[in-house]
């Protein structure tokens, strides 16, 4: 079946820390990966996406690789800021359907 | 703003009852999604149409169901409501196709009582 496993939260860094969350994911075939983030009070907003094998998403500093191999779609972000506040999300779509699959979410709180 | 939209933004009802959520796709936007967020079980898919069929079904119960009209609009229906139901509704959109990125509405908090 499909499913993504996300680390567990929450994650508390201190502003311009490094960040990584963990992204692993089960799919037949080439399935497309994506984050999204939610802020607080608000809905889910796209934060990047990568739709085949060694592809790289990036938006707002954030970067995540599809690596095939590991199955992995890691998000990272090399320094962090308060207004990072939010939870964040991993999807994805298998190619042969149009249905996400989603993480069950990791909340990140930066400090200043 | 995803230019989705979603009424009501709150609702409280009592266990027993029957409540109406509707959103707004964007402007363009042939699908509307359906999802249901709680504490305990995270993000789940309910139900997908597009272009006023319905594409994909996810783990929608019997009690709810749901419809999308001409103008694109979607309704997701909940009745003999349960105080499990208590949970944050969102809709999105996409253009349409298999592989496609949505755009959530704000969504509706629903709490039963």
């Amino acid at each position: 079946g499909n499913s993504v496993t996300q680390m567990e939260g929450p994650v508390t860094l201190s502003e311009e820390a490094f960040l990584t969350i963990n992204c692993t994911y089960t799919a037949t075939g080439y399935p497309s990966l994506f984050w999204y983030v939610q802020y607080p009070g608000e809905g889910l907003q796209l934060l990047l996406k990568a739709t085949k094998a060694d592809d790289k998403g990036s938006n707002k500093g954030f970067e995540a690789t599809y690596r095939k191999e590991t199955t992995s779609f890691h998000l990272e972000k090399g320094s962090v800021q308060v207004s990072d506040s939010a939870v964040y999300f991993c999807a994805l779509i298998p190619w042969t359907g149009n249905q996400f699959y989603f993480g069950t979410g990791t909340s990140l709180t930066v400090i200043p | 703003d995803s230019g989705v939209t979603q009424t009501p933004k709150h609702l409280i009802t009592a266990t027993g009852q029957r409540v109406t959520l509707r959103c707004s796709p964007r402007s363009g936007d042939l699908s509307v999604y359906w999802y249901q967020q709680s504490l305990d079980q995270g993000l789940q898919f309910l139900i997908q149409y597009y272009n006023g069929e319905e594409r994909a079904k996810g783990n929608i119960l019997e009690r709810f169901s749901a419809q999308q009209f001409p103008d694109l609009h979607s309704e997701l229906n909940l009745s003999s409501l349960e105080l499990g139901d208590s949970a944050l509704y969102f809709c999105a959109s996409a253009s349409g196709g298999a592989v496609d990125t949505q755009y959530f509405g704000p969504g509706t908090r629903l709490t039963v009582l």
